[in-house]
């Protein structure tokens, strides 16, 4: 199906644990975004990448990974899982430029980390 | 660095009337958009409405329309005729023109809609 889709939809894991969230678009877009989303923050940028081979830190990129060997695929990894990661991740994609402004999101993983 | 504030964390509003939903933001920039998002019980990120900066012209998409005042930076939610299927978190978000194309969030408004 086309579209951006993320898995797992839930995860739970044991602190220490480390855990990786897959994202998979079919579009093409060379932008691929991970946020948090988290109560009385809104959504909060991690990681994100504007092509193959190339990422770089938001806001909150402490304590995770990411990396992009094709355009289709962003996985985000969490090295060594903590209570404070606890959340509900979103992966999201767009193209560059002024053309198409619009974000496409995934459905959004909950992750809980006991 | 852009903020995104939305001062109204809860709104309800009663079903078919109208009901306005606030949003600001903090940039030194010209050139940037500017969204709506909504978010169901579902988690799925949905885009309501957007608004290109250099427009002058407020957007409209049916039953959803905005206020932009660019230099008050305030980007306002009207939402008329409101129906259960409103009920939702709606998120102000706000994106360059130029360079990376992420998006910067407000907290969100939890919108509940009274039969």
């Amino acid at each position: 199906d086309a579209g951006i889709t993320q898995s797992p939809r839930y995860k739970i894991t044991e602190t220490g644990r480390q855990v990786t969230l897959m994202c998979h678009q079919t579009w093409s877009h060379s932008y691929m975004f991970w946020y948090r989303q988290d109560l009385g923050h809104g959504l909060r940028l991690i990681y994100y990448s504007a092509a193959a081979d190339i990422t770089d830190k938001g806001e909150v990129p402490d304590g995770y990974v990411v990396s992009r060997s094709k355009t289709e695929n962003f996985p985000l990894t969490l090295e060594s899982a903590t209570r404070s990661q606890t959340s509900v991740y979103f992966c999201a994609s767009s193209v560059p430029g002024a053309l198409n402004t619009e974000a496409f999101f995934g459905q959004g993983t909950r992750l809980t980390v006991v | 660095a852009q903020t995104v504030t939305q001062s109204q964390p809860e709104m309800s509003v009663q079903e078919a009337e109208t009901v306005t939903l606030s949003c600001t933001y903090d940039t030194s920039e010209s050139d940037y958009y500017l969204f709506w998002y909504k978010q169901p019980p579902s988690r799925q990120m949905i885009l309501v409405i957007r608004q290109e900066a250099y427009k002058q012209q407020n957007a409209t998409e049916n039953r959803f329309s905005v206020n932009f005042q660019k230099a008050a930076k305030s980007f306002s939610l009207k939402i008329s005729d409101s129906q259960l299927g409103d009920a939702a978190m709606y998120f102000c978000a706000y994106r360059r023109g130029t360079g990376a194309n992420n998006l910067f969030f407000g907290t969100g408004t939890r919108l509940t809609v009274i039969p």
